[in-house]
């Protein structure tokens, strides 16, 4: 089952701003929306993006979300510490009839 | 405040069968589809099934079709996920997690929240 591209890695030093990328196709993103969770090491995933670019209450307007065509975005500005973690993409896929998520995408702080 | 609780996970042999529940709380249980999601030691996040609320609809992964089924009781406020002719790669912690907050519209859905995930380890 196919499911979205994000790159392994991303890094970044405090107060920077580090873009992760998600790539997908017609058939999930291009026609869904993209969502995102952040998993902090040893913990189980929480949501952080939903529909594209909505942020839960609670998560710091540091994340935002984007989507166009068929690929979705997740910057984190003001680069913290604590934000160390694996973050992973997700959408419906309408061929597949099931939720894709992205292969992660592990973040460093340096 | 809601919750899920997840339960059932073990060691078991190739071949073998588990059943995992998730404990819902904190929210009208009945209101919301439901779904599984697993990841491997050291691996990704990995969809396995969702589940309506009514429980007439059901998709899953294709790599567990016809090998696992989803499952639900609202009056008890749990979901199930019984595990058939397991596999070593079926290893994992599985998380149940709810599908929030359109029903007609599931497409359009996000997780929230998830459990704290029960390992389950296939290996003789």
């Amino acid at each position: 089952q196919s499911g979205l591209t994000q790159p392994p890695s991303a890094s970044g030093t405090p107060g920077q701003r580090v873009t992760i990328s998600c790539s997908g196709s017609s058939s999930n993103i291009g026609s869904n929306t993209g969502n995102w969770y952040q998993q902090l090491p040893g913990t189980a995933p929480k949501l952080l993006i939903y529909s594209n670019n909505q942020r839960p209450s609670g998560v710091p307007d540091r994340f935002s979300g984007s989507k166009s065509g068929t690929s979705a975005s997740l910057a984190i500005s003001g680069l913290q510490s604590e934000d160390e973690a694996d973050y992973y993409c997700a959408a419906w896929d309408d061929s597949l009839n099931g939720w894709v998520f992205g292969g992660g995408t592990k973040l460093t702080v340096l | 405040e809601v919750q899920l609780v997840e339960s059932g996970g073990g060691l078991v042999q190739p071949g073998g069968s588990l059943r995992l529940s998730c404990a819902a709380s904190g929210y009208t249980f009945s209101s919301y589809w439901m779904s599984w999601v697993r990841q491997a030691p050291g691996k990704g996040l990995e969809w396995v099934a969702n589940i309506k609320e009514d429980g007439s609809e059901k998709y899953y992964v294709d790599s567990v079709k016809g090998r696992f089924t989803i499952s639900r009781d609202n009056a008890k406020n749990s979901l199930y996920l019984q595990m058939n002719s397991l596999r070593a790669e079926d290893t994992a912690v599985y998380y149940c997690a709810r599908d929030y907050p359109y029903s007609s519209s599931w497409k359009y859905n996000w997780f929230d929240p998830w459990g704290q995930g029960t390992l389950v380890t296939v290996s003789s």
